[in-house]
């Protein structure tokens, strides 16, 4: 069973545009991760957000979790073509073992 | 790619025959992941291990078996392959001295006809 539930599933938006997506999960969580990937490509971690975290930012990406609504949303902000990919959120409520559990994806498109 | 290698990175088999994908690190870390990717489905667990000889099931470990004789090595074998074992298969490394991430190989495609 997926955890997290990603909105929207397909983004297309230009070049110097933001893209937001959204994640919502089921259960209690240890932390919240997000990941790219490019098309053949291995996932690349990109941030990870603590439960007792709000937000979190990393360069051009801002990271919010809401914990009450079991939700949170990955902003890319001024996007470039080279963001074209696939994001997924994963959520760890593992404990100590490290097990992520993955949405089925967003996938955005930067048109230059 | 954080020093994850995996192979082989393409296999085409047929159906009933055995099948190894291996995943060799360099990073040391004591935690190793095999998922399977497939559309509509994004990622998931198959096996993973927490050290040598330690291994637990995932979310869909049915018709899979996993080892790891050594820190740097997790193999996944299909014992049987089946056609709906098509799928592209990423290993996934963390150290548990972090805060959780995972970082992953290349992938393997492997189809099953």
């Amino acid at each position: 069973s997926q955890q997290g539930e990603e909105d929207p599933q397909a983004l297309s938006i230009q070049e110097g545009e933001n893209a937001t997506m959204n994640c919502s999960y089921k259960t209690s969580i240890n932390n919240l991760q997000w990941y790219r990937q490019n098309s053949g490509r291995g996932l690349v971690h990109l941030i990870l957000i603590r439960s007792n975290e709000r937000e979190k930012h990393s360069g051009r990406l801002r990271v919010t979790l809401d914990t009450s609504k079991k939700s949170s949303s990955l902003l890319i902000t001024a996007s470039r073509a080279a963001d074209t990919a696939s994001y997924f959120c994963a959520t760890d409520a593992s404990g100590n073992t490290g097990k992520l559990i993955f949405g089925q994806g967003t996938t955005l498109q930067v048109k230059p | 790619d954080a020093g994850i290698t995996q192979s082989p990175r393409h296999k085409v088999t047929e159906t009933g025959t055995p099948v190894t994908l291996r995943c060799h690190q360099t990073e040391n870390h004591r935690y190793m992941y095999w998922y399977r990717q497939d559309p509509g489905h994004g990622l998931r667990l198959i096996h993973y291990s927490y050290g040598v000889k330690d291994t637990d099931k995932g979310e869909v470990s049915d018709g899979y078996s996993v080892s790891r004789s050594k820190t740097e090595d997790f193999l996944l074998t299909l014992e049987s392959a089946t056609s709906s074992q098509t799928s592209v298969y990423f290993c996934a490394i963390s150290d548990p001295g972090g805060f959780g991430e995972q970082y992953f190989g290349p992938g393997t495609r492997l189809t099953v006809t």
